[in-house]
């Protein structure tokens, strides 16, 4: 069955340091990958993600992950954050079957020191 | 404007109650989701529904029903079966596509249990 891990339950870290959040998946199919970002008092909304081609993807507000299919992994990043960056981060891959459900990771929780 | 509108923001249940939770959509999306959030177990699917008139249980079903009687509706009743509701629920739309479906999310209903 699909599942998504997420190493980092919480994370904090002072303006302008550089971020990295840990995404590992087990996916049998085609893989297609996704990262959500919900800022504090807003709609879930989808970060960046992962079909096919360049392996490094962009986003937006400066995010990037990169796509290791040998390490079944698909890490968020970003050089230097901002105190705007708090929120709560999620991983997340397709279903099993042609349900198009997504399956999430935990969650990472953000929190970024002015 | 384009989205999805969930109601009410935050609900309180009796014991023994059934409530219902609102989610209504205007991006013309086939597929319908439902969502719980709870502190460090990101999101799990209750329930979804591709096309009108028909809908099927996710991982976490129990003690919860849904009904899809028109496109742009997808309510969802928290029955007195549910022994505990209290979480963030959070309701999706997505065009019907096997994996690479981008899920568009409202901005939840709290449910809390008095």
């Amino acid at each position: 069955a699909q599942s998504v891990s997420q190493h980092n339950h919480h994370v904090i870290l002072s303006e302008a340091a550089s971020l990295e959040l840990g995404c590992n998946y087990s996916y049998g199919g085609t893989v297609n990958l996704f990262w959500y970002v919900q800022y504090p008092g807003q709609h879930l909304q989808l970060l960046l993600k992962y079909f096919s081609g360049d392996p490094l993807v962009k986003g937006i507000k400066g995010f990037e992950a990169e796509f290791i299919k040998s390490k079944f992994s698909f890490n968020l990043r970003k050089p230097s954050v901002q105190w705007s960056d708090t929120a709560e981060y999620f991983c997340a891959v397709p279903g099993s079957s042609n349900t198009g459900k997504l399956i999430f990771g935990q969650g990472t929780t953000l929190q970024v020191k002015p | 404007d384009g989205g999805i509108t969930q109601s009410p923001k935050y609900l309180f249940r009796k014991e023994g109650q059934n409530v219902t939770l609102s989610c209504e959509q205007n991006l013309n999306h086939d597929a319908m989701y439902w969502y719980r959030q709870d502190p460090g177990q990101g999101l799990r699917l209750i329930y979804y529904s591709q096309i009108v008139n028909d809908f099927q249980k996710g991982d976490i079903a129990e003690g919860y029903s849904v009904s899809r009687e028109k496109k742009e509706s997808f309510p969802l009743t928290v029955t007195s079966a549910q022994k505990n509701p209290t979480a963030f629920y959070l309701c999706a739309s997505s065009i019907v596509d096997i994996a690479k479906n981008i899920q568009y999310f409202g901005a939840g209903t709290r449910l809390s249990v008095l």
